[in-house]
């Protein structure tokens, strides 16, 4: 069974300062994805960014990037510059085959003005 | 174009009663996928449609089904409701199963209380 496991439950930062949330997982498949999503108070989840386990090259979106160590199973997200709306809990995922996300517990990220 | 929605937002019932919870994915999305998340935790996947037939399903009771419809829409039903099935119940779609990576965009959820 796949696992994802992030290690803190909160986070916080000052406004326009950099993040890293952190996250591991546990999967026998050698072919995944993985993901970060954003649940902010309004409940919607976000697709943040998005990494292909075969690809070596992190992925980046805008101010959002992740350090992916295939090996250690590690798939931190970070986020530069952090803004008042980048508030919200955030969830690291891993895709099971054709099927389902495996999410972790989630990382409450509070915004400092 | 609209994305998921979900009806309804919120809803209360009583333990042992029953309840059905509706999705309907964007336009040309074939596969919906429902996942309950209890209050300060992570999803957890409960069913994968696709072209109405079920492709997946969670470790949950036989208390919980589901079925798609022609136009893909989804219903969720659960029975026998117990006060552990108090969650926000999301639903996803994506164009189709598979590991290619195509995303699966949630909609807002179904907050449920049982009472």
């Amino acid at each position: 069974a796949q696992t994802v496991t992030q290690s803190q439950p909160e986070m916080s930062v000052q406004e326009a300062e950099t993040v890293t949330l952190s996250c591991t997982y546990d999967t026998s498949e050698s072919d995944y994805y993985l993901f970060w999503y954003k649940q902010p108070p309004s409940r919607q989840m976000i697709l943040v960014i998005r990494q292909e386990a075969y690809k070596q090259q992190n992925a980046t979106e805008n101010r959002f990037s992740v350090n992916f160590q295939k090996a250690a199973k590690s798939f931190s997200l970070k986020i530069s510059d952090s803004q008042l709306g980048d508030a919200a809990m955030y969830f690291c995922a891993v895709i099971q085959g054709a099927q389902k996300l495996v999410f972790g517990q989630g990382t409450r990220l509070t915004i400092n003005p | 174009d609209a994305g998921v929605t979900q009806s309804p937002t919120h809803l209360i019932k009583t333990r042992g009663q029953h309840v059905t919870l509706r999705c309907s994915p964007i336009s040309g999305h074939k596969s919906v996928s429902w996942y309950q998340q209890v209050l300060g935790q992570g999803p957890q996947f409960i069913f994968q449609y696709y072209e109405k037939e079920e492709r997946g399903r969670g470790n949950f009771p036989d208390r919980f089904s589901a079925r798609q419809f022609p136009n893909y829409s989804s219903e969720l039903n659960v029975n026998a409701l117990l006060l552990g099935d108090s969650a926000l119940y999301l639903c996803a779609s994506r164009l189709r199963p598979g590991l290619g990576g195509n995303e699966q965009f949630f909609g807002p959820g179904t907050r449920l209380t049982v009472l």
